[in-house]
């Protein structure tokens, strides 16, 4: 699987804007970019996904670089349920069932009231 | 909203003993997994299952370890014989896809102590 960078932490202020990067300078032409967040003590929670477009769903953005080696997952406005470790995963089409993923160390956001 | 619902929460066992961790994954999905996190550690692959067999399985899937689907809604990870480096959270997830579009949901987790 192609491999994502990530920094290991940032902070934000409560009701800003939050601009999480990833790197993903191996990526293939039919890998997707997705996100995904674990808040303390739970499971890993979907975000966002996408391939070439930005996208934008109820929760977040992802905008795409045009060469599709980097990425940035925008929250729009931080709380402090946000608090939690982002990580940016790219997903291979492969051959036959499955298409698990890998994760990686993620982003850890802290949230500043 | 549908979820993936893990048992028990938290188990405690001794070295050396068998630990069975069971899931419900949402209903109409057919790719299934297991995760585990080892405390402070990133989250990592263990196996996925579709059409009941494994599709795929990583290096920490050994021998001691083994997933069922015994009656088309639970879905289980067995452990036969438990490791002190066992300890961790074991995650399960479930897709209603398996191509590179779709996401998955996955339960709470089942911390799983070996002593």
């Amino acid at each position: 699987d192609a491999k994502t960078t990530q920094p290991n932490s940032m902070e934000s202020n409560e009701e800003e804007p939050v601009h999480l990067p990833c790197n993903h300078s191996t990526i293939s032409g039919t890998d997707y970019i997705h996100w995904y967040r674990q808040l303390p003590s739970q499971g890993p929670e979907y975000v966002i996904h996408g391939l070439t477009s930005n996208v934008n769903n109820r929760m977040a953005s992802l905008a795409i670089a045009e060469d599709r080696k980097s990425s940035t997952l925008i929250l729009h406005r931080a709380t402090l349920r946000d608090a939690a470790v982002y990580y940016c995963i790219l997903r291979s089409l492969t051959e036959g069932a499955g298409n698990q993923f890998y994760f990686g160390t993620g982003t850890s956001l802290t949230v500043i009231p | 909203e549908p979820e993936v619902t893990q048992t028990p929460s938290h188990q405690v066992t001794q070295m050396g003993q068998e630990v069975i961790l069971r899931c419900v994954p949402i209903s109409n999905h057919l790719y299934f997994y297991w995760y585990r996190q080892i405390l402070g550690q990133k989250v990592e692959f263990l196996v996925s299952f579709y059409n009941n067999e494994i599709s795929e399985k990583s290096e920490i899937f050994d021998d001691q370890f083994s997933v069922e689907r015994p009656d088309g809604s639970n879905f289980t990870l067995k452990i036969r014989s438990t490791k002190l480096e066992d300890s961790a959270m074991y995650f399960c997830a479930s897709g209603s896809n398996g191509k590179n579009t779709g996401e998955l949901f996955f339960g709470e987790g089942s911390r799983l102590t070996v002593l």
